[in-house]
């Protein structure tokens, strides 16, 4: 089965800078990539996601990259905020309605 | 912005006692799931249910676990003899008909005793 891997568990940066978390899969079958932010005590809320028939997708300040040769991809987060810290995960899946499968999470903390 | 909204928030329950979780998926939305997250740890798949019958599920949703939809607007989990490790946030999503996203609800955070 599908397995996803996100690096790294922890991240810590500066406001105002960029902050990257890659994840990878394992199952070359999975075609959908979301990624959710979860805050303490609240449920995941998706906040970007890409399909594997496209490379790059931005929305403000938040891009996916997908390398599906490589079977990885990374959201990026520039000038980033305080608001921002919460703990992210990656996701894959196979198809439309079918099971997400989680990463580890990277607990994001932004220092103002 | 429709939501998906789960109850309770929180329930405690002594080992061995049935517990059921409760969902109101997205009005519209025609799959439906049940995720698990043990404190501190990533999410895990439960179950995915579509055309009311039970579509995949995974290892952990074994004979203690089962899932109805009793009637056009609520998603139940039932546990029926819990034990220590069934704690966690339990959380209920649901998909439209059509795309691969899935929008999560608040989740209950079960304790057993």
């Amino acid at each position: 089965g599908e397995n996803v891997e996100q690096h790294p568990s922890t991240l810590s940066v500066q406001e105002g800078d960029s902050a990257v978390i890659k994840c990878t899969y394992s199952d070359s079958a999975s075609n959908y990539f979301p990624w959710y932010k979860q805050e303490l005590g609240k449920g995941p809320q998706l906040i970007i996601d890409i399909r594997s028939n496209v490379g790059e997708k931005k929305d403000q300040r938040i891009a996916v990259t997908l390398n599906k040769t490589a079977k990885h991809f990374s959201l990026h987060i520039t000038e980033t905020q305080p608001e921002d810290s919460a703990v992210y995960f990656c996701a894959a899946s196979d198809g439309r309605g079918n099971k997400l499968v989680f990463g580890t999470g990277t607990i994001l903390r932004v220092k103002s | 912005e429709p939501e998906v909204t789960q109850t309770p928030s929180h329930q405690v329950t002594q080992m061995g006692q049935e517990v059921i979780l409760r969902c109101v998926p997205i009005s519209n939305h025609l799959y439906f799931y049940w995720y698990r997250q043990i404190l501190g740890q990533k999410v895990e798949f439960l179950v995915s249910f579509y055309n009311n019958e039970i579509s995949e599920k995974s290892e952990i949703f074994d004979d203690q676990f089962s899932v109805e939809r009793p009637d056009g607007s609520n998603f139940t989990l039932k546990i029926r003899s819990t034990k220590l490790e069934d704690s966690a946030m339990y959380f209920c999503a649901s998909s439209p008909q059509g795309t691969d996203t899935q929008y999560f609800g608040p989740g209950t955070r079960l304790t057993v005793l």
